[in-house]
């Protein structure tokens, strides 16, 4: 049974630039979670997804969206890059069905802005 | 709003020795606690969870018991090795009565943990 995949693992970017990232969630998972990680810091939630829509979303700006697909995968978009935007982006699936929100992470994409 | 508060580290110990890392929380509705470890260059895994108040979770020779008196879900093994070696992040989700998850997960800042030989 294939876990939570995300493409690609590593992607650098310059300020200003736009960028997609990728998620395909567990199977038998109907939601996903996308998380920002800076170096040496906890996840920050940005944003979950559940039957296409934007069920809740942290403390992030416009310029980070989202969008999920009939088949549950998921992506990541943000616009206008910052050098502040440089972090490990976590993508996480589960299943609203399920109590207590158990979460299941990917690798991760590392994303680096210059 | 809900956060999570874990022990100043890193947390360095010989093989063998006794762990704890702690972590208390302040949270909005019912929350769910939880315990990931991150290996180097890897995503988050799930250690183990506990659902409601007076719950222990237990994987691979951890626990952590929910304290509700004591808003605290602290992390215990009585014999670490080398390959325990990681970040371990405690975090929790609030739901509602009905256990229904208002969605996210709150993160500690993580605590790096060194086992030497």
């Amino acid at each position: 049974d294939a876990g939570v995949t995300q493409s690609p693992t590593h992607l650098i970017k310059t300020r200003g630039q736009q960028v997609t990232l990728r998620c395909s969630p567990k199977s038998g998972h109907d939601t996903v979670s996308w998380y920002q990680q800076a170096l040496g810091q906890g996840p920050q939630f940005i944003f979950q997804y559940y039957e296409e829509e934007e069920r809740q979303r942290g403390n992030f700006p416009d310029r980070f969206s989202g969008h999920q697909y009939p088949n549950y995968s998921s992506e990541l978009n943000v616009n206008a890059l910052l050098l502040g935007d440089s972090a490990l982006y976590l993508c996480a699936s589960s299943t609203l069905a399920g109590r207590y929100n158990e979460q299941f992470f990917g690798p991760g994409t590392r994303l680096t802005v210059l | 709003g809900d956060s999570v508060t874990q022990m100043e580290g890193p947390v360095t110990l010989s093989e063998e020795a006794f762990l704890t890392i702690n972590c208390t929380y302040t949270a909005t509705g019912y929350p769910s606690l939880f315990w990931y470890v991150q290996y180097p260059g890897e995503g988050l895994q799930l250690l183990l969870k506990a659902t409601k108040a007076d719950d222990k979770g237990s994987n691979k020779g951890f626990e952590a018991t929910y304290r509700k008196e004591t808003t605290s879900f602290h992390l215990e093994k009585g014999s670490v090795q080398v390959s325990d070696s990681a970040v371990y992040f405690c975090a929790l989700s609030s739901s509602n009565a009905g256990g229904t998850s208002y969605g996210k997960l709150t993160f500690g800042q993580g605590t790096i943990l060194t086992v030497h030989p």
